[in-house]
């Protein structure tokens, strides 16, 4: 059973350039996570995704969006980038449901933006 | 900003000894978990507790919940060097959907 699958593992871009990030649900969730770390530091919420709508969105600005499709797989796209936007991008999922556990998330092993 | 906040944010033990964290958070929850992370990889579940549980137990964890203080610790026993990881909890409050994560304790457990 595949876990939650992040690409590309590593990637550099420059300022001002804009960055695609993909991940792949474990299997049987349906609801996906995105959070960024910057290093030394605990993730931040960006924002969560269900029935390819975006459901709560965290203190981010618009240039970071997302996209979820049907087969539950979601994407993250960052335009005009920052050198502050270096950091591990954090791919989550997690199963919706009247379930009081619905809220454990499983995570990816992340994607490293690196800004120059 | 974040929610929860880890104590102490680094910590350091032989093999064998217990190790305690520390959560304290700001608003009323609905749950609060604890995740490992190892070296900048993905997170990974450890353990949820509710927030009508005061104790719970998974193994060599042990997880208690003060709901009155907004605290909650995880006690590791009898280490191991395969503990050495940052260890994050994270709350879920009100309506909100997803996890707040503190800022973490590194832990390191020596041979």
């Amino acid at each position: 059973d595949a876990g939650v699958t992040q690409s590309p593992t590593h990637l550099i871009k420059t300022r001002g350039q804009q960055v695609t990030l993909r991940c792949s649900p474990k299997s049987g969730h349906d609801t996906v996570s995105w959070y960024q770390q910057a290093l030394g530091q605990g993730p931040q919420f960006i924002f969560q995704y269900y029935e390819e709508e975006e459901r709560q969105r965290g203190n981010f600005p618009d240039r970071f969006s997302g996209h979820q499709f049907p087969n539950y797989s979601s994407e993250l796209n960052v335009n005009a980038l920052l050198l502050g936007d270096s950091a591990l991008y954090l791919c989550a999922s997690s199963l919706t449901g009247l379930s009081s556990g619905a809220n454990v998330l499983t995570f990816g092993a992340g994607s490293r933006l690196t800004v120059l | 900003s974040q929610q929860g906040e880890e104590d102490p944010q680094a910590l350091s033990i032989q093999e064998g000894e217990n190790a305690t964290m520390n959560c304290s958070y700001k608003t009323s929850i609905n749950n609060l978990q604890w995740y490992r992370q190892n070296s900048g990889r993905g997170l990974v579940h450890l353990i949820l507790i509710r927030s009508n549980e005061r104790e719970k137990h998974s193994g060599r964890l042990r997880v208690t919940l003060d709901t009155s203080k907004k605290s909650s610790s995880l006690l590791i026993t009898a280490s191991r060097a395969a503990d050495t990881a940052s260890y994050f909890c994270a709350t879920v409050f009100g309506s909100a959907r997803q996890l707040t994560f503190g800022s973490g304790t590194q832990l390191t457990v020596l041979p």
